[in-house]
């Protein structure tokens, strides 16, 4: 079956412009995720969505850092006013319920160059 | 807070070579211990999960041990197309059972 889909998969922009990521979910999942994978960093947890629970936005690193999730399915990770740190891949992934361990599945990620 | 080192950073073997790559961990109640396998420009591919200490598992030449401090992939006679980079996670009980906290990975490459 279809697994996490990531669009763009590479963005370049310009420091200061606004930015969207998108993710599709495997179709069933009612848990998404978004991580943060820097050059020499592991990756970071930036937040979490299960149903129609608050979101745990705990990982995003400034209120530059948003994201929404639509209809329990689609969602989009936005940065405004970018930074040069802010480059780093994106990555999405979704499980079935989320927590307790079930297993997460990742997307292909978008790589986004701020210049 | 929990916490993942994986070694060696990076293992270069020769065909048919078997090995080990090791994952410590400290975390407050596992929930669940997971490898990935990530390979240049793409996103990490799950290989296994592992939830209680003695369990194994296994898949072609890669299997995965856990005990209550660690985790090792052993790789039996590894090919090129194993190459790649090997991603360990936890999932701890403590306030957010749902974030991974991944180690920095072992980059592997297999020479023919």
């Amino acid at each position: 079956g279809a697994g996490v889909s990531q669009s763009p998969s590479n963005k370049v922009t310009e420091k200061g412009k606004d930015v969207e990521l998108r993710c599709d979910p495997i179709s069933g999942h009612t848990a998404l995720y978004w991580y943060r994978q820097s050059l020499g960093q592991g990756l970071e947890f930036l937040i979490y969505f299960q149903g129609n629970s608050a979101p745990d936005k705990s990982g995003l690193p400034s209120d530059r850092f948003s994201a929404e999730r639509t209809g329990g399915s689609v969602s989009t990770l936005t940065i405004q006013r970018t930074q040069q740190e802010d480059s780093a891949v994106y990555l999405c992934a979704s499980s079935l319920v989320g927590g307790r361990g079930d297993t997460q599945y990742f997307g292909p990620g978008t790589r986004l160059t701020v210049l | 807070e929990d916490q993942v080192t994986q070694s060696p950073e990076a293992l270069r073997l020769q065909e048919g070579e078997s090995s080990s790559l090791n994952c410590s961990y400290t975390v407050s109640g596992l929930r669940g211990l997971f490898w990935y396998r990530q390979d240049p420009g793409k996103g990490p591919e799950f290989l296994f999960t592992l939830y209680s200490a003695g369990e194994e598992k296994e898949k072609e030449r890669l299997k995965a041990t856990l005990t209550k401090k660690e985790s090792f992939l052993h790789i039996t006679a590894p090919k090129p197309e194993d190459s790649a980079t090997y991603l360990c996670a936890v999932v701890g009980s403590g306030g957010s059972n749902y974030k991974l906290t991944f180690g920095k990975g072992t980059l592997l490459t297999v020479n023919p």
